[in-house]
């Protein structure tokens, strides 16, 4: 049972470089996320899907972007990362309906460091 | 704004019970959740509450009281390896998780 799977575990980038982080959940969940953690501050939501074809703007979108071309994928991409964008990355799922909330099931981290 | 609170790191011993508390401000309110998080690893989904009251599972049970914006997590029979990270969310009018910066626990023997 894969449940929610991330890639790459982690990462060290240079600043000003393109990097996609991956996630693929087989559980067919409507609902996915991306959240970053850091050290002292609450998980803070950086996009989210309702359903394959949608997404939306969760807390700190800037400087990210993602897509969700079926329900089982949903990468995130930085487009020229910046150090700021160090932390800790999580893609979690749900079978939550859009108005509903639903129990979340994360990936196991993408940890990501720009210098 | 949207707020949760939650303390940052409570000590407690083995066999012991301890009470993690945490207060909420979200725009609306559709439920509180909590998760437990080791350390390097994924928050694992520990309970839910939308209603008033005490929810029991097994060692664990979680209270809510909607009027004063309250929760806690009870844990009972401490082990060492509920050694962790308790987190605290509030789901908003918009069904989004509005989440605390967590409580570290540290389980002493």
């Amino acid at each position: 049972i894969a449940g929610i799977t991330q890639a790459p575990t982690s990462q060290i980038l240079a600043a000003g470089r393109r990097m996609t982080l991956r996630c693929t959940q087989d559980m067919r969940h409507n609902a996915m996320y991306w959240y970053r953690q850091d050290l002292g501050l609450g998980l803070r939501l950086i996009h989210y899907s309702n359903t394959a074809g949608t997404t939306g703007k969760g807390e700190v979108p800037d400087g990210y972007s993602v897509s969700r071309a079926n329900t089982d994928d949903f990468p995130l991409t930085l487009a020229s990362a910046v150090p700021s964008q160090t932390s800790v990355y999580f893609c979690a799922s749900s079978p939550a309906s859009e108005m509903n909330t639903g129990e979340l099931f994360f990936g196991e981290g993408s940890r990501l460091t720009v210098l | 704004g949207q707020n949760i609170d939650q303390p940052t790191e409570m000590t407690a011993t083995e066999g012991a019970i301890v009470q993690i508390n945490c207060t909420y401000q979200t725009s609306g309110f559709n439920g509180l959740f909590w998760y437990q998080q080791h350390a390097g690893e994924a928050p694992t989904f520990l309970s839910y509450n939308v209603l008033d009251g005490l929810e029991e599972k097994g060692r664990f049970s979680s209270f809510l009281s909607r009027s004063k914006g309250y929760s806690y997590l009870l844990l009972k029979e401490l082990q060492m390896k509920d050694s962790a990270s308790y987190l605290c969310a509030g789901a908003d009018s918009n069904y989004q998780l509005i989440w605390g910066a967590g409580t570290k626990l540290i389980i002493k023997p």
